[in-house]
Order: structure tokens, then C-alpha cells, then sequence
């Protein structure tokens, strides 16, 4: 059974930096590409980055470039998202997602960040 | 990376079939055949319903069916049940390794 594990979420000032990680089991993770997706409160979702299998290429969002990292380590299983320079509307529950293909076929359930002062 | 549009609310009653629309643009829905749909109940993550426009995962009814015309696809549910009940977004792959989602849709089963 495919699962993904978010942690590192919690509760950080604007301007302040979290690192986020995810852990997987029950595939093989070195094969397949992988996304975080956000939601911010009561609103929709949002696809936040991508990085390749390769763990070299990552793709970003608009709204997040250049202030978030993803990065993974195949020897862990472990995906990460390290996000810098946060700000209010970052505040979102943050998935860790599998990609399949061009679609997501496998969710965490998610870690929240809230960005307040 | 605008948002794919989707209507806010649906509803139907027990049996009945509804269709969430989702449009995009030329770049996005019209350009691939890479839209993918997600159920979600309240308080859980998104669950993997439609990929590549048509397809239906593994253990997904065959209530649930995709379609796509031009700029806009569609997801149609037949014999709505009262589990049904839940937020549907839309999914578009919208290139160089870039997605864009719907607004999300609240189906509500009379």
C-alpha cells in the first residue's frame, strides 16, 4: 500500500523560513516524479512543485519561485520543501503528492503551516 | 498559471446524473489530454478519480466518467449516491512540468 507521510508544518512568522518532509513507503520512490500541493483554508488547491526522478530538476509555481526549494533523497524515501522569506498567504495545509503519469494518484494527509505574526 | 474555472455549486437528487465543467485555455486543457479530477469530503485529502482526461483508476465506480471538448472538460456523475457528496476539482497539466487546478465545485445530493 502506497502511503506518504507530511511532517514539519506548525506555526511561523512572515519573513521566517520551515522545512517541510515527506516520507513514503510501499513503492518504489526512486522511480517516480513528485509534487507538493497546497490548500489554503477553506479555499481550493494548488499546485505548488514538481521534482523529477532524477532529483535534480525541480519546477515551481509562480507564486512560490524563488523563495521555496524542493528537494528529495531517494536513499530515504524522503521528499522535502524547504520554504524561505514566508508570507500570510502561504498559510495552506501542504500535500505530499505522488505523480503518475501527469496526474496524482497518491496524497498524504497533509501538514498545515500557518504564517502569522 | 491562472486557475481553471469550475462552477462553485452543483446539486442533484439521488439517482440523477450532474456535470462539472472545467474550462481553460489553449494552453492548458485545450493543448493536452492530460486532465485529471479529485474528490474530496471534508477534512480528508483529495482522492484520484479521472486521469488523462477519460480514464478511471482502479476501484473507482464507473458512475464517474471524463470527457473534454476543445477548452473545456468535463466530469459526469450518473446514480449520484449520497456518498458522492463532496468538492470536485479539475486538474490540467499545463507544460514544462507545470499543473493548474480548478476552483473546486461543491456537489451537493438533494
Amino acid at each position: 500500500e502506497v502511503q506518504l507521510a507530511e511532517s514539519g508544518g506548525g506555526v511561523v512568522q512572515p519573513g521566517g523560513s520551515l522545512r517541510l518532509s515527506c516520507t513514503a513507503s510501499g513503492f518504489t520512490f526512486s522511480t517516480y516524479p513528485m509534487n507538493w500541493v497546497r490548500q489554503a483554508p477553506g479555499k481550493g488547491l494548488e499546485w505548488v512543485s514538481n521534482i523529477r526522478d532524477s532529483t535534480t530538476d525541480t519546477f515551481y509555481a509562480d507564486s512560490v519561485k524563488g523563495r521555496f526549494t524542493t528537494s528529495r533523497d531517494n536513499a530515504k524515501n524522503s521528499l522535502y520543501l524547504q520554504m524561505d522569506s514566508l508570507r500570510v498567504e502561504d498559510t495552506a495545509v501542504y500535500y505530499c503528492v505522488r505523480d503518475s503519469l501527469w496526474s496524482f494518484d497518491n496524497w498524504g494527509q497533509g501538514t498545515l503551516v500557518t504564517v502569522s505574526s | 498559471q491562472s486557475a481553471l474555472t469550475q462552477p462553485r455549486s452543483v446539486s442533484g437528487s439521488p439517482g440523477q446524473s450532474v456535470t462539472i465543467s472545467c474550462t481553460g485555455t489553449s494552453s492548458d486543457v485545450g493543448r493536452y489530454n492530460f486532465v485529471s479530477w479529485y474528490q474530496q469530503h471534508p477534512g480528508k485529502a483529495p482522492k484520484f478519480i479521472i486521469y488523462d482526461v477519460t480514464k478511471r483508476p482502479s476501484g473507482v465506480p464507473g458512475r464517474f466518467s471524463g470527457s473534454k471538448s476543445g477548452n473545456t472538460a468535463s466530469l459526469t456523475i450518473s446514480g449520484l449516491q449520497a456518498e458522492d457528496e463532496a468538492d470536485y476539482y479539475c486538474c490540467s497539466y499545463a507544460g514544462s512540468f507545470t499543473w493548474v487546478f480548478g476552483g473546486g465545485t461543491k456537489l451537493t445530493v438533494l
